[in-house]
């Protein structure tokens, strides 16, 4: 099946710095990505979708400026969460769609990364 | 608008037991319809999908799904549990007309009893 890397899993930093969290698509390219935000015993929160070579779509609340999102290739998404502060904590996760045929539609998710804001 | 509901935050079941996971999704045309399971800390494993056609779908590690359509939902079934599938469990609806963008209704937390 296909993979979806993301990395690091899990990251410390700093109040006022930024961090920068990849998604890669491994064995497929990856017309659309997908970032998601999880809060402690919740669902997933869409906050953007990125297409490649484009800029992305913002889910109405999120700070396009806090939370920026390079499509730079078909296998690589990232997502910097710029002057991070505690509230950013959280579980973030990618996904990745191979196509928007329909045999293609489907969302293949990386295993997430923890941030910790202190 | 899409949206997914699943009734039940909570379901403890003994292992050897049957499982029922239950979804309702609000969309006016035929959805694409999805289950996915996520363990404590890892990202999200598809479990099955629909699309069109046959409207009881075959997944991995034995579970099935049957779309409804008269009464909006895609509920998930196991026969019989193992201890491994102690997980939290995502329904998630997507369309075409959304970009496939995909909303996800609340989850159901898994407990299984030995």
């Amino acid at each position: 099946g296909a993979v979806v890397s993301q990395h690091p899993s899990w990251v410390i930093c700093k109040s006022g710095t930024s961090v920068k969290i990849e998604c890669r698509s491994l064995d497929f390219q990856a017309t659309t990505m997908f970032w998601y935000r999880q809060f402690p015993k919740k669902s997933l929160m869409l906050m953007a979708t990125s297409n490649e070579g484009s800029k992305a779509t913002y889910e109405q609340g999120v700070e396009k400026d806090k939370f920026l999102i390079n499509h730079a290739s078909l296998t690589l998404s990232t997502l910097t969460v710029t002057s991070a502060h505690p509230e950013d904590s959280s579980f973030y996760i990618c996904s990745a769609n191979e196509g928007t045929s329909t045999a293609k539609n489907i969302q293949y998710f990386g295993a997430g990364t923890r941030l910790s804001v202190l | 608008a899409q949206s997914v509901t699943q009734p039940d935050i909570h379901i403890t079941v003994s292992e050897g037991a049957s499982l029922e996971l239950r979804c309702n999704y609000s969309y006016g045309a035929t959805p694409y319809l999805f289950w996915y399971v996520q363990s404590p800390g890892q990202g999200l494993q598809l479990l099955l999908k629909y699309f069109s056609g046959d409207t009881l779908v075959q997944g991995i590690k034995g579970f099935e799904a049957e779309f409804k359509r008269s009464q909006s939902s895609f509920n998930l079934r196991k026969p019989s549990v193992h201890w491994s599938d102690a997980a939290e469990y995502f329904c998630a609806v997507g369309n075409k007309a959304a970009g496939n963008k995909l909303t996800f209704g609340g989850g159901t937390r898994v407990l299984v009893k030995p």
